[in-house]
């Protein structure tokens, strides 16, 4: 069964330094998003991007985050100076033409010390 | 407003026990209303969603919308041990119209079924 895989699935981070978190969409998907779930809060919706750019973005999505479809199968979240704040688990979902049905990677947990 | 509400629990019944989990939402604009299961430090893993008012059921499970009083239910009959998670209901925002908008998640309910 196709899945959303996401690397790495742990990363440790200092203050300030820029990370790159990985995620592969299922291969027929074209719409992809991310979402973050801060340790006991609701999973939140970051960003979404369809045809190379960017569809929607919250309003926790600001100019720190950024996101890129690299090659064909790639999709990428990049924080350019991380915070303490940015400490969660972040979640990559894919989703085919109807939309409907969000499938979600297993996350990855970043820890910002 | 676009919040969803849900009580995290926890929850904890006996194995065979009838489930209900709940949420409420505040805006009426919304059409697709979805169930996810999450294990302990995993993905968000869609169980099923219901589309405006109405029941669906799949397997052991009963999704039921009211949207007069903007209340969503999931049903999960005969409880298993391994149905123990947290239950996450979700809102599906739209997207120019489309179905391609963002979901809008309660808190999750933390339920246990015990042997």
């Amino acid at each position: 069964e196709p899945e959303v895989t996401q690397t790495p699935s742990h990363q440790v981070t200092q203050m300030g330094q820029e990370v790159i978190l990985r995620c592969v969409p299922i291969s027929n998907h074209l719409y992809f998003y991310w979402y973050r779930q801060i340790l006991g809060q609701k999973v939140e919706f970051l960003v979404s991007f369809y045809n190379n750019e960017i569809s929607e973005k919250s309003e926790i999505f600001d100019d720190q985050f950024s996101v890129e479809r690299p090659d064909g199968s790639n999709f990428t979240l990049k924080i350019r100076s991380t915070k303490l704040e940015d400490s969660a688990m972040y979640f990559c979902a894919s989703t085919g033409t109807g939309g409907t049905e969000q499938y979600f990677g297993p996350g990855t947990r970043l820890t910002v010390t | 407003q676009k919040e969803v509400e849900q009580d995290p629990g926890p929850l904890s019944v006996p194995e065979g026990a009838i489930v209900s989990l709940n949420c409420t939402y505040s805006n009426s604009a919304f059409q697709y209303f979805m169930w996810y299961r999450q294990y302990s430090r995993k993905g968000p893993e869609l169980l099923m969603y219901t589309y405006s008012s109405g029941n669906k059921e799949d397997g052991r499970f009963t999704a039921q919308v009211d949207k007069s009083s903007k209340y969503i239910s999931l049903f999960i009959r005969d409880s298993q041990p391994s149905d123990s998670a947290t239950y996450l209901c979700a809102n599906l925002g739209t997207f120019r119209g489309s179905t391609l908008g963002r979901l809008y998640f309660g808190r999750g309910t933390q339920l246990t079924v015990w042997p």
